[in-house]
């Protein structure tokens, strides 16, 4: 069955740096967003993405994220700067159209020291 | 606002129970849906019941909508002990391109 791939699963990173967070989503999808969930808290929307071009992100997703797809198969969420509060499990998803079930991975583990 | 807010339960029950689980929300919806989370894994999609649907099966699973209570219940029959996980609803709403949590039930089915 198709997977939601992401890298890594699990990452450290010292306040203040960058991170890159990478996701395969499945491969005739055409909707692809990132999720996160902090440690014992709900699962979080932060950005949706369509047709090369964000449509619609929360209030989380301020100017310090952002997302690419950089080439035909590869989806990034990028933290410029992060921050303790960043630490939370994040969970790309892909879907074939709006409203349809989504595809999440296994997520990556960010962990901001 | 909130949407897809589950009763906050945590169940535990005896393998070959049935297991049932709540969720209520507050605007309307296109769409509901049901996802299980083992511990520290990701989210698995379970069932999706449109907002013209009352009631669907899937497997050992019933959903049923409820829109005029704006309400929806998870049905595991015949629970075995690898159905013990987190269960979230979320709910997808008309014009926007996201999906709302709810705070997710443990349900733990002991062998």
């Amino acid at each position: 069955e198709p997977e939601v791939t992401q890298t890594p699963s699990h990452q450290v990173t010292q306040m203040g740096q960058e991170v890159i967070l990478r996701c395969v989503p499945i491969s005739n999808h055409l909707y692809f967003y990132w999720y996160r969930q902090i440690l014992g808290q709900k699962v979080e929307f932060l950005v949706s993405f369509y047709n090369n071009e964000i449509s619609e992100k929360s209030e989380i997703f301020d100017d310090q994220f952002s997302v690419e797809r950089p080439d035909g198969s590869n989806f990034t969420l990028k933290i410029r700067s992060t921050k303790l509060e960043d630490s939370a499990m994040y969970f790309c998803a892909s879907s074939v159209n709006f409203g349809d079930g989504y595809t999440f991975g296994s997520g990556t583990r960010l962990t901001v020291v | 606002s909130q949407q897809g807010e589950e009763d906050p339960q945590a169940l535990s029950i005896q393998e070959g129970e049935n297991a049932t689980m709540n969720c209520s929300y507050k605007t309307s919806i296109n769409n509901l849906q049901w996802y299980r989370q083992n511990s520290g894994r990701g989210l698995v999609h379970l069932i999706l019941i449109r907002s013209n649907e009352r009631e669907k099966h899937s497997g050992r699973l019933r959903v049923t909508l409820d829109t005029s209570k704006k309400s929806s219940s998870l049905l595991i029959t015949a629970s075995r002990a690898a159905d013990t996980a987190s269960y979230f609803c979320a709910t997808d709403s008309y014009g926007n391109n996201r999906l709302a949590f709810g705070k997710g039930n443990q349900v733990v089915v002991i062998p």
